[in-house]
């Protein structure tokens, strides 16, 4: 089962910066958290993952609460392409490994 | 261009009827990952190999069965199809578990069961 809790779906105005929670609080102290993306039946995209920094890159930046139980990724300037279904996975750690998909946060970015 | 690719990108096949789904690594990679998305619903982990070998099972029907061979390319073979086998299937990868990289998803395999 996922560790994380996503809201099932948020709306964002074009221009606008997108700010998109996570809550994992079971999450252990070297479990990492991910996020990707998924736009209308592509393959996820990776985005940014994080341990306990705040973390930035080109497309996003994830904010990360300092007892780690939740997560926010943030688009500072959220356009139509942006649109998509936004995963945050906590990594499972050991010889599996495999990412675990919650349903996630569908974003919808409106003109 | 992810670098990961699966072939074939759609695929119409008849119940009863078995097919197999491929999937070429990034560069470098050794661990392949399959996921099933069925209609309107969430990524499913279905199996994972590194460097050749089995790693890890998730919600894997026994019809179905992958393989990864020596150049590290992998192989999803679904057996016996039901209509309820449509979906899409992705195949990720990755250079090492072990390691913090992110996961690099093909386009995927769409499988239409009629």
């Amino acid at each position: 089962d996922a560790k994380t809790t996503q809201p099932p779906s948020m709306d964002c105005a074009e221009g606008r910066a997108a700010n998109l929670p996570c809550n994992h609080s079971t999450i252990s102290g070297n479990e990492y958290v991910y996020w990707y993306r998924q736009i209308h039946s592509q393959g996820p995209q990776y985005i940014i993952h994080g341990l306990k920094n705040n973390e930035t890159n080109e497309m996003a930046s994830l904010i990360i609460t300092e007892d780690r139980k939740s997560s926010t990724l943030i688009l500072p300037h959220a356009t139509l392409r942006d649109t998509a279904v936004y995963y945050c996975i906590v990594r499972v750690e050991g010889n599996t490994d495999k990412l675990i998909f919650g349903t996630g946060t569908r974003l919808q970015v409106f003109p | 261009d992810s670098g990961v690719t699966q072939t074939p990108k759609h695929l119409i096949t008849a119940t009863g009827q078995r097919v197999t789904l491929r999937c070429s690594p990034r560069s470098g990679d050794l661990s392949v990952y399959w996921y099933q998305q069925s209609l309107d619903q969430g990524l499913q982990f279905l199996i994972q190999y590194y460097n050749g070998e089995e790693r890890a099972k998730g919600n894997i029907l026994e019809r179905f069965s992958a393989q990864q061979f020596p150049d590290l390319h992998s192989e999803l073979n679904l057996s016996s199809l039901e209509l309820g086998d449509s979906a899409l299937y992705f195949c990720a990868s990755s250079v090492d578990p072990r390691t913090n990289y992110g996961y690099t998803f093909g386009s995927g395999t769409r499988l239409t069961v009629v």
